[in-house]
């Protein structure tokens, strides 16, 4: 069964600061993997993909993430924390072996992250 | 490009009354879901049409959540009777596609507290 685990509940970063949320999951075959990012009473945002091909990715607002098979990861980063990167910050899996009728993108827990000034 | 359309955006209702909610998609995204946040977690999936057919509805609770998307567009879904534990938010997302690396555009949510 597909899963995908984000250990820590909060990140606490100051500005300027690099900032790194952790992400790791378990699915059968391969997986395409994404964050997403949540503001207060709002939907959750797209930030990135990783789909193949170069481990580390790049997405929206300067964040990345690398994809690191053997350690069943997708860490998301950034060089540069700033204040309004504060939100609630989701991975997400998805099976790509598997047809898509039965391979849903399952969700972590969510992580936030937190910058102070 | 408009976004995803959700309402209402909040809703309180008791237990054991009826409530739904409505979801109006990207145009021209032929993929819908809707997810089910409860607070503290991460966003549980309850439906996945494609077009007008669901393509997955293994997580949601057939007794009393039902969902349509008639006409391949917007969709309702609506839960009756409810109870406690339906307390969540209801994210409506859509994705141009099924494919497995289409990222999935999401709502602002409607918030429900049943009492």
């Amino acid at each position: 069964a597909q899963s995908v685990a984000q250990p820590e509940d909060q990140v606490n970063v100051a500005e300027g600061n690099p900032l790194t949320v952790k992400c790791t999951y378990s699915v059968s075959g391969n997986p395409y993997l994404f964050w997403y990012v949540q503001y207060p009473n709002r939907g959750l945002q797209f930030l990135l993909k990783y789909i193949t091909g170069d481990n580390l990715v790049k997405g929206s607002y300067g964040f990345e993430a690398e994809f690191n098979k053997s350690q069943t990861s997708f860490h998301l980063k950034k060089p540069s924390a700033l204040v309004s990167d504060s939100a609630l910050y989701f991975c997400a899996v998805r099976d790509r072996t598997r047809g898509s009728s039965a391979s849903k993108i399952i969700f972590g827990s969510g992580t936030r992250l937190s910058i102070r000034p | 490009e408009a976004g995803v359309a959700q309402s209402p955006r909040y809703k309180i209702i008791e237990k054991r009354q009826s409530v739904a909610f409505w979801c109006n998609p990207i145009s021209g995204h032929a993929t819908l879901y809707w997810y089910q946040q409860i607070l503290g977690q991460g966003p549980k999936l309850l439906i996945q049409f494609q077009n007008n057919g669901v393509v997955d509805d293994s997580q949601l609770p057939k007794d009393r959540f039902s969902a349509e998307r008639l006409k391949g567009v917007d969709s309702t879904l609506k839960i009756q009777p409810a109870k406690l534990e339906d307390s969540a938010v209801y994210l409506c997302a859509s994705s141009l596609s099924g494919g497995y690396n289409s990222p999935l555009h999401f709502g602002n949510g409607t918030r429900l507290t049943v009492t």
